[in-house]
């Protein structure tokens, strides 16, 4: 168990519909990233944040949106979904702020969209 | 982007030791390199880390040349246990900041055999 949690654990959209992601991470944890994981692939860097700011990002367009907030949770919001938005959605939280230091994963959201 | 190369997919038996070797060019000079486990449906784990020449702990080894092109983790005495996706993951300059992206790649599956 890593401490970090995420909701829900499965969702069904349909295309062009609006998706919010959460995720709590373990007490303390300052920086959280978002991943992005096809079938089959490895995870995506989505982006990464650090006590409610943008720490880095990936190549992922703007509809690809994210919020931190003081209390360790943070959300990954997607707009417009398109198909190929369907994957495994991860966080992970780390107590530092180097990018590469240590992360604690969650179990992913499952999203499938039709 | 910082990119990374893997072996798709190596074999072994119970009991061998096990070596998988990453390439990654453009890594921030300044990141760690680290190793996760995935099994099926689940977040990736935390394995090993470092920065430079060898890190140990109980359950691996990381060797990394001093130019830091590459990375080897070494799995002594691997079991059916140790079957899973195992990646590594580094960090790139992006235009000259300290703000990183990630890139984990496609990783390399590992099977072990009785």
């Amino acid at each position: 168990e890593t401490g970090v949690t995420q909701s829900p654990t499965h969702l069904i959209k349909t295309r062009g519909q609006q998706v919010t992601l959460r995720c709590s991470s373990q007490s303390g944890h300052n920086t959280v990233s978002w991943y992005q994981q096809a079938l089959g692939q490895g995870p995506q860097f989505i982006f990464q944040y650090y006590r409610e700011e943008e720490n880095g990002r990936g190549n992922f367009p703007p509809r690809f949106s994210g919020l931190q907030f003081p209390n360790y949770s943070s959300e990954l919001n997607v707009n417009a979904l398109e198909l190929d938005d369907s994957a495994l959605y991860l966080c992970a939280s780390s107590p530092s702020r180097t990018s590469t230091d240590t992360q604690y994963f969650g179990p992913g959201t499952r999203l499938t969209v039709l | 982007l910082a990119k990374t190369t893997q072996p798709i997919s190596m074999d072994s038996y119970e009991g061998q030791e096990v070596n998988i070797t990453c390439s990654h060019n453009n890594i921030a000079t300044n990141d760690y390199i680290t190793w996760y486990q995935q099994f099926p449906s689940q977040g990736p784990r935390f394995i090993i880390q470092g920065y430079k020449t060898k890190v140990t702990n109980e359950v691996a080894s990381l060797f990394i040349p001093a130019d830091r092109k590459s990375s080897t983790l070494s799995l002594p005495r691997v079991s059916l246990s140790d079957t899973a996706v195992y990646y590594c993951l580094v960090g790139d300059n992006y235009r000259g900041s300290t703000l990183g992206r990630l890139y984990f790649g496609r990783g390399t599956q590992l099977t072990v055999w009785p």
